[in-house]
C-alpha cells in the first residue's frame, strides 16, 4: 500500500540551529512528493515538491527537502531555525492509482526555542 | 487570485441541527477536496471531485455527511442531523491538473454543542 511516515510527533530546535523533519514514503515506481506546512488556525500550504531531477529541492521560507531513493525518504531541513518556523508539518505523496490524490502523513509538530 | 475561500469561517451549532459548510476553489482547478482534521484523527480526507464529479468518497464518515459540486466554482458539504462527534475543522482543497499539488482554504471551525 502507498504510504508516507513521519516517525517523530514533534521536532524541537534551538533558534538558530539547523532543523530536520523526518519522511519516509512507501510507493511502487516513481513518487511525487510534497512538503505542506500548517500555521495555527490556518489552511495547509505549500511548501516544496519533488517531482523529477536533482534531488534536493527548495521551496518556501529557507526550507529544502532531499529526496533518497534507497532510503525512501524525503526529509525537510533547514540550516537555521527560526521562532516563526513552529508549525506543524506535513509530508504527502501522490497515489499512483489516483493521480488526482495525495496521501499525507500524520504531521510532525516542530517547536523552535528562542 | 484570492485563493480557496470558505465559509463561514466558524459554525457554532447545537446537536440535531443541519450544518452546510462552502467552498469556492480557484478558478480553472478541476479537483476539489474536503477534508477534515482533529487532534484524535489528524487529516482526513472526506471525498474529492474531479470535473464536478464525486471520484472518491469512502471518507465520509456516514449517511449524515453529503456533498455536491454542481458547478466548477462551488461545492458543499452538508452534515445532517450534526452530532458533537463532529466538531472539527472542516478544509476544502483545490488542485489543478496533478501533479502541482494543492490549494488549502483557511477551514471551518465547526463546533456541535
Amino acid at each position: 500500500a502507498q504510504s508516507v511516515a513521519q516517525p517523530e510527533d514533534q521536532v524541537n530546535v534551538a533558534e538558530g540551529n539547523p532543523l530536520t523533519v523526518k519522511c519516509t514514503y512507501s510507493v511502487s515506481g516513481n513518487p511525487y512528493l510534497f512538503w505542506y506546512v500548517q500555521y495555527p488556525n490556518r489552511g495547509l500550504q505549500f511548501l516544496l515538491k519533488y517531482i523529477t531531477g536533482d534531488n534536493l529541492v527548495k521551496g518556501s521560507y529557507g526550507f529544502e527537502a532531499e529526496f533518497n531513493k534507497s532510503q525512501t525518504s524525503f526529509h525537510l531541513k533547514k540550516p537555521s531555525a527560526l521562532v516563526s518556523d513552529s508549525a506543524l508539518y506535513f509530508c504527502a505523496v501522490r497515489d499512483i492509482r489516483n493521480t488526482d490524490k495525495l496521501i499525507f502523513g500524520t504531521g510532525t509538530r516542530l517547536q523552535v526555542f528562542p | 487570485d484570492a485563493g480557496v475561500i470558505q465559509s463561514p469561517r466558524h459554525e457554532v451549532t447545537e446537536m440535531g441541527q443541519e450544518v452546510t459548510l462552502r467552498c469556492k476553489p480557484i478558478s480553472g482547478h478541476n479537483s476539489l477536496f474536503w477534508y477534515r482534521q482533529t487532534m484524535m484523527r489528524g487529516l482526513e480526507l472526506l471525498i474529492y471531485f474531479n470535473n464536478n464529479v464525486p471520484i472518491d468518497d469512502s471518507g465520509m464518515p456516514e449517511d449524515r455527511f453529503s456533498a455536491k459540486m454542481p458547478n466548477a466554482s462551488f461545492s458543499t458539504l452538508k452534515i445532517q442531523p450534526s452530532e458533537p462527534r463532529d466538531s472539527a475543522v472542516y478544509f476544502c482543497a483545490s488542485s489543478p491538473d496533478s501533479p502541482r499539488g494543492y490549494t488549502f482554504g483557511s477551514g471551518t471551525r465547526l463546533t456541535v454543542v
